[in-house]
């Protein structure tokens, strides 16, 4: 069965400070692989996804992430933090052969002055 | 605003009461999802409906039930509701429902809270 593990629960980094959020899947083979932005009392935002190609991905709000197969990790990363990026961010994996997205437990990000 | 419409945003009601959760995909997809975020059990996976026909089923309950209608708009039906069906429940919407490249598009979610 394929799982995701975000390693960190909350997160906090200065505005203008880079971000790295964490992400562990596992899954026999290479899955899809996207990240969500919630926002408080809003729905899931997707940022970015991974299907195959190239393994740095660039996705809406200037995020990118990385896969790296030998690690089994889709890390997400931006430059430079902005106030408004506060939120709780999941990663998810997808089979290829199936439909239903496997969340992780979510990273909840929060941005100092 | 993904186009994806839930209704009602939120809904509070009692133990062993039974709601329904209204979800309106976006144009021209023809897969629904339904998910459950709670604190204990995060975001799970309840249920796919494609084209009117169930795709595939995650961990839902027996008191729980989903139909998709000939518009493609899809019903969540809770049953004999307990303290711990407290979530948000969200709907999301695909193109298709086959395997392959397509995005999930997340509704705003129905909060529902019971008593």
């Amino acid at each position: 069965a394929q799982s995701v593990t975000q390693p960190d629960i909350h997160i906090t980094v200065s505005e203008g400070a880079s971000l790295e959020l964490r992400c562990n899947y596992s899954y026999g083979a290479t899955p899809y692989l996207f990240w969500y932005v919630q926002s408080p009392g809003q729905g899931l935002q997707l940022l970015l996804k991974y299907f195959s190609g190239d393994t740095l991905v660039q996705g809406i709000k200037g995020f990118e992430a990385e896969f790296k197969r030998s690690q089994s990790s889709f890390n997400l990363r931006k430059p430079s933090v902005h106030w408004s990026d506060a939120a709780e961010y999941f990663c998810a994996v997808r089979g290829r052969a199936g439909n239903m997205l496997t969340f992780g437990g979510g990273t909840r990000l929060m941005v100092k002055p | 605003d993904s186009g994806v419409t839930q209704t009602p945003k939120h809904l509070i009601t009692a133990t062993g009461q039974r709601v329904t959760l209204r979800c309106s995909p976006r144009s021209g997809d023809l897969s629904v999802y339904w998910y459950q975020q709670s604190l204990d059990q995060g975001l799970q996976f309840l249920i796919q409906y494609y084209n009117g026909e169930e795709r595939a089923k995650g961990n839902i309950l027996e008191r729980f039930s989903a139909q998709q209608f000939p518009d493609l708009h899809s019903e969540l039906n809770l049953s004999s509701l307990e303290l711990g069906d407290s979530a948000l429940y969200f709907c999301a919407s695909s193109e298709t429902g086959l395997a392959g490249v397509n995005e999930q598009f997340f509704g705003p979610g129905t909060r529902l809270t019971v008593l």
